[in-house]
């Protein structure tokens, strides 16, 4: 089984300044038939169900605001939040859909400082 | 617009049978592979269960194979998840889910409904 692991835990982040999210495989996540990595991003508000902000590893999903961005390749994946918002306090979690069984990351926990 | 819209959540005792339900519209659903993932209270996500469009596709996470069956009517819209044995640690807000894409898909989610909540305890 591929295990995702995410780095800190928690973080706390000034409105407007930048926060780096960390998620790491346990393995290579192999690519697709398109050559992407199945490696998306999801936002959870309290109370909410989850949200899909980045795909493939670095595509936004559409409606998504561009400070959010995703980046990586292998078994080492980063979303940033260039500039944050006081809407973007959430739990922040990275998926893999590309070996089964498909496995999620415990979460990071954003918060404003 | 997508909407997915679970039902049937209860609270059950262990060794207990529960069925569980999701309504979907918006989209052309025999096309789209669906999914359940469940959240225990204040813990991450962890995949369920899939199937694609066709009712094909049918895996399980290893916590729950044996034990739960997903189907789907693309008659009627609607995916269901046939829960029996349940054990206390099954307790969790269960949500559907649809794929990004169509036809075979890439079990990516790019749809959530609210959930519903399953207990289990005596």
């Amino acid at each position: 089984d591929i295990v995702m692991t995410q780095s800190p835990d928690s973080l706390a982040v000034s409105l407007g300044e930048r926060a780096t999210l960390n998620c790491k495989s346990s393995q290579s996540i192999p690519y697709n038939s398109n050559r992407k990595h199945c490696m998306s991003w999801y936002q959870q508000r309290p109370g909410q169900p989850p949200k899909l902000l980045i795909y493939w590893g670095s595509t936004r999903e559409s409606g998504v605001p561009d400070r959010f961005s995703g980046s990586g390749h292998g078994t080492d994946f980063t979303l940033t939040i260039s500039s944050l918002q006081a809407e973007d306090v959430a739990i922040y979690y990275c998926h893999q859909c590309s070996s089964r069984p498909f496995t999620f990351g415990p979460g990071t926990r954003v918060d404003i400082k | 617009e997508v909407q997915l819209l679970e039902s049937g959540g209860d609270l059950v005792q262990p060794g207990g049978s529960l069925r569980i339900s999701c309504a979907a519209s918006g989209f052309k659903f025999s096309s789209f592979a669906m999914i359940w993932v469940r959240q225990a209270p204040g813990k991450g996500l962890e995949w369920v269960s899939g199937l694609f469009g066709n009712g094909g596709g049918i895996h399980y996470a290893d916590s729950v194979k044996g034990r739960f069956t997903i189907s789907r009517d693309n008659s009627k819209n609607t995916v269901d998840l046939q829960m029996s044995s349940l054990r206390a640690e099954d307790t969790a807000v269960y949500y559907c889910a649809k794929d990004r894409v169509s036809g075979d898909g890439e079990w990516l989610i790019d749809s959530w409904g609210q959930g519903t909540l399953v207990t289990v305890s005596s």
